[in-house]
């Protein structure tokens, strides 16, 4: 079964603290997307990779950075984790080749909760 | 720009009722993807269906029907005869025709369905 993996389902850090976010997918797609997570605001895109090293600031990068060294893995970064990146953090990935065929679009991994104290 | 709305913050019926999920989505593209994702407790998004601009024709999934009227820019969500497995956040996304690399979504309407 093809699936999205963030290694973490729920994470606590310290204000200050340098977070990795880990996300891994087995589908060999080419994509990969970092999403975060707020009530009433829906979705919001942080970050995404289209390639090995390639990465593009989505809506939400401040504060962010992210790392894509091997197709199947896309990290993002807390550089300093601060209260107001408390959030779910979804990731997800997509192929172009796919996106025509096939109908689903995304592929999400389960969410990794953070919560900064 | 792209835009999703979703009015309906939350929504709580009993089970059994009919409950309709509003989206109505902005976009100056001609040609663009919609989708409907739910999201159960477990926090993973789960598919629940796509529709690309030139198609409008209603679709039905069991217990689950969309309504895509490009008229008034929505495409609603019907869950007929709703059950408590029905319980979730549900998102509207909007997606250009670019090899799935800008999504938007809209931000949820999270429904409970109570015995």
């Amino acid at each position: 079964d093809v699936k999205v993996t963030q290694s973490s389902r729920y994470l606590v850090k310290r204000t200050g603290e340098k977070v990795f976010l880990e996300c891994v997918q087995d589908m060999d797609h080419e994509n990969m997307f970092w999403y975060r997570q707020d009530p009433g605001l829906g979705l919001r895109l942080i970050y995404f990779s289209y390639d090995v090293k390639m990465k593009e600031k989505g809506d939400i990068p401040e504060g962010y950075s992210v790392s894509r060294e091997k197709k199947e893995r896309f990290s993002l970064i807390l550089e300093s984790a601060s209260t107001n990146q408390t959030s779910m953090y979804l990731c997800a990935s997509s192929s172009p080749g796919d996106w025509r065929q096939k109908e689903a679009g995304y592929t999400f991994g389960s969410g990794t909760r953070l919560t900064v104290v | 720009a792209q835009k999703v709305t979703q009015a309906q913050t939350e929504i709580s019926v009993v089970e059994k009722e009919d409950v309709t999920l509003d989206c109505v989505y902005e976009t100056r593209d001609t040609t663009y993807y919609l989708f409907w994702y739910k999201q159960p407790p477990s926090g993973e998004l789960v598919f629940l269906i796509r529709r690309n601009s030139f198609d409008e024709q209603n679709e039905i999934s069991g217990r689950y029907s969309w309504n895509f009227q490009k008229s008034t820019s929505s495409f609603n969500f019907t869950i007929t005869a709703s059950q408590v497995v029905d319980s979730a956040v549900y998102f509207c996304a909007l997606s250009p025709d670019n090899y799935g690399q800008n999504f938007v979504f809209g931000p949820g309407t999270r429904l409970s369905v109570l015995p």
